[in-house]
């Protein structure tokens, strides 16, 4: 599997935007990069996915680099309940399993 | 709230007992996932079971097993544990027929402790 590369740990100033990013030099053809958070004390929650082009939902937007080699996922204005760990994942078409990496504690200061 | 359901919440048992969880999916999810969380391991893919059939197998012990039932919930069975088996076990669903990329959605989890 190709790997992903995050920072240990952010932090952000509430209602500022949050920049994550993720390099995964390693990644192939057929590689969605996927992002999920985990929330404390709870399973992982499902952010954003995207192949190529960026991505926008009413999460977060995905910008992803033209090389495909790193990937940035932004948060609009970060909010307290926005404290979490996000995994920055590729996930290709042979399965869907997720591998977990050790992700980005993000730490959002009121 | 995700829509994927687990029981127990905590379960707490001894060394060499074995263990049911359970785990109820989105409806209309075919796919099941369990996952382990552990401090020194991370969030650890096990098993897939997609319609009832298993799919993929990651890091699970022989000790471990699992299965998905015709109504779509699964559940995975631990035995002979360890004390290195306590661990918040995460199971997820999603729809997912194959060849498309599909969103997983994860269940609240069972934290297992081993005494």
């Amino acid at each position: 599997d190709a790997k992903t590369t995050q920072p240990n740990s952010m932090e952000s100033n509430e209602e500022e935007p949050v920049h994550l990013p993720c390099n995964h030099s390693t990644i192939s053809g057929t590689d969605y990069i996927h992002w999920y958070r985990q929330l404390p004390s709870q399973g992982p929650e499902y952010v954003i996915h995207g192949l190529t082009s960026n991505v926008n939902n009413r999460m977060a937007s995905l910008a992803i680099a033209e090389d495909r080699k790193s990937s940035t996922l932004i948060l609009h204005r970060a909010t307290l309940r926005d404290a979490a760990v996000y995994y920055c994942i590729l996930n290709n078409n042979a399965g869907n399993m997720l591998t977990f990496g050790g992700g980005t504690r993000l730490m959002v200061k009121p | 709230d995700s829509g994927v359901t687990q029981t127990p919440k905590h379960l707490i048992t001894a060394t060499g007992q074995r263990v049911t969880l359970r785990c109820s999916p989105r409806s209309g999810d075919l796919s099941v996932y369990w996952y382990q969380q552990s401090l020194d391991q991370g969030l650890q893919f096990l098993i897939q079971y997609y319609n009832g059939e298993e799919r993929a197998k990651g890091n699970i012990l022989e000790r471990f097993s699992a299965q998905q039932f015709p109504d779509l919930h699964s559940e995975l069975n631990l035995s002979s544990l360890e004390l290195g088996d306590s661990a918040l076990y995460f199971c997820a669903s999603s729809a997912n027929p194959g060849q498309i990329i599909y969103e997983q959605y994860f269940g609240p989890g069972t934290r297992l402790t081993v005494t």
